[in-house]
C-alpha cells in the first residue's frame, strides 16, 4: 500500500517558468512534510519542509503549499533555473505511534529545466 | 564537518557472498537508517535504530540484518546477497523522529 503518491514521474519545464510537483497522503496521523533534492549520483537533500498547522511555506523560491482536508501538499519551484534539474522526492512521517520514526517517501519526480 | 559517511561507495558482489556496509555520522544524532533506492520505487526504508543497542525493521527487511553496537555508527549486512537486492543502498541520521534527515552519499551494489 502507498501511503505517498507523488506526480509527475517526470518534469520538463523552460528557464524560468514555475515546476510544479503534488503529493497525496492517506495516512491522517502524518504530521511532517518533508521535500528532498536529490541529484545524480548523490544523496536525498532536505529542501524544504512544512507540518499541518500552516498552508503554506516559502523559502526562497521554493514553496510548499499544504491542504490538509484534501490530504495534498505540492512543491511549486518559481523562476525554474538549469541548476535546479534533478529528482525531487515528497515525504511524510508522523510522530506518535506505530511507525513514527519512518519517513514514507513517494516515489519521485525528475525535474529537467531546458534553457 | 563530514556528516554522514557510507563505506564502500560501489560493490559487486557474487549471489551468495556476504557483505557488510557501513555507515557512520559525526553528529550525535540519536537515530539512524537504511533505506534502498530502486528506480521508479523511491526510497523504501530497511532497517532503523533509535539508539545506541536498538535495532527495528523498516518496510523491505527480509534479506538484511543490522547492528548499532556505536552510536555513531549502523551497519547493514546481507548474509546471502541475491540479485535483487542489487540497488543503490542510503544510510540516513536524524537528531529525532520528524526532523531532517541527513543522508549519506549512497553505495551502489550489484549483485550478479
Amino acid at each position: 500500500q502507498q501511503q505517498v503518491k507523488q506526480s509527475p514521474q517526470s518534469l520538463i519545464v523552460q528557464k524560468g517558468g514555475i515546476s510544479i510537483i503534488n503529493c497525496a497522503y492517506e495516512n491522517t496521523a502524518f504530521d511532517y512534510f518533508p521535500w528532498y533534492q536529490q541529484f545524480p549520483g548523490k544523496g536525498p537533500a532536505l529542501l524544504i519542509a512544512i507540518r499541518p498547522d500552516v498552508s503554506e511555506k516559502k523559502e526562497g523560491r521554493f514553496t510548499i503549499s499544504f491542504n490538509k482536508s484534501a490530504k495534498q501538499f505540492s512543491l511549486h519551484i518559481m523562476d525554474s533555473q538549469p541548476g535546479d534539474s534533478a529528482t525531487y522526492f515528497c515525504a511524510a512521517s508522523k510522530g506518535v505511534g506505530a511507525g513514527s520514526y519512518q519517513l514514507t517517501f513517494g516515489k519521485g519526480t525528475k525535474l529537467s529545466v531546458i534553457p | 564537518n563530514a556528516g554522514v559517511t557510507q563505506t564502500p561507495k560501489f560493490r559487486v558482489l557474487k549471489t551468495g557472498q556476504s557483505m557488510t556496509l557501513l555507515c557512520a555520522q559525526d553528529m550525535n544524532h540519536e537515530y539512524m537508517y537504511w533505506y534502498r533506492q530502486d528506480p521508479g520505487m523511491g526510497l523504501r526504508l530497511i532497517h532503523y535504530s533509535v539508539g545506541e543497542g536498538t535495532t527495528a525493521k523498516g518496510e523491505v527487511p527480509d534479506g538484511y540484518n543490522v547492528s548499532r553496537l556505536k552510536k555513531q555508527n549502523f551497519l547493514l549486512g546481507l548474509e546471502s546477497a541475491a540479485p535483487s537486492q542489487t540497488s543503490v543502498y542510503f544510510c540516513a541520521s536524524s537528531y529525532t523522529k520528524n526532523t531532517e534527515a541527513f543522508f549519506g552519499q549512497g553505495t551502489r551494489l550489484t549483485v550478479v
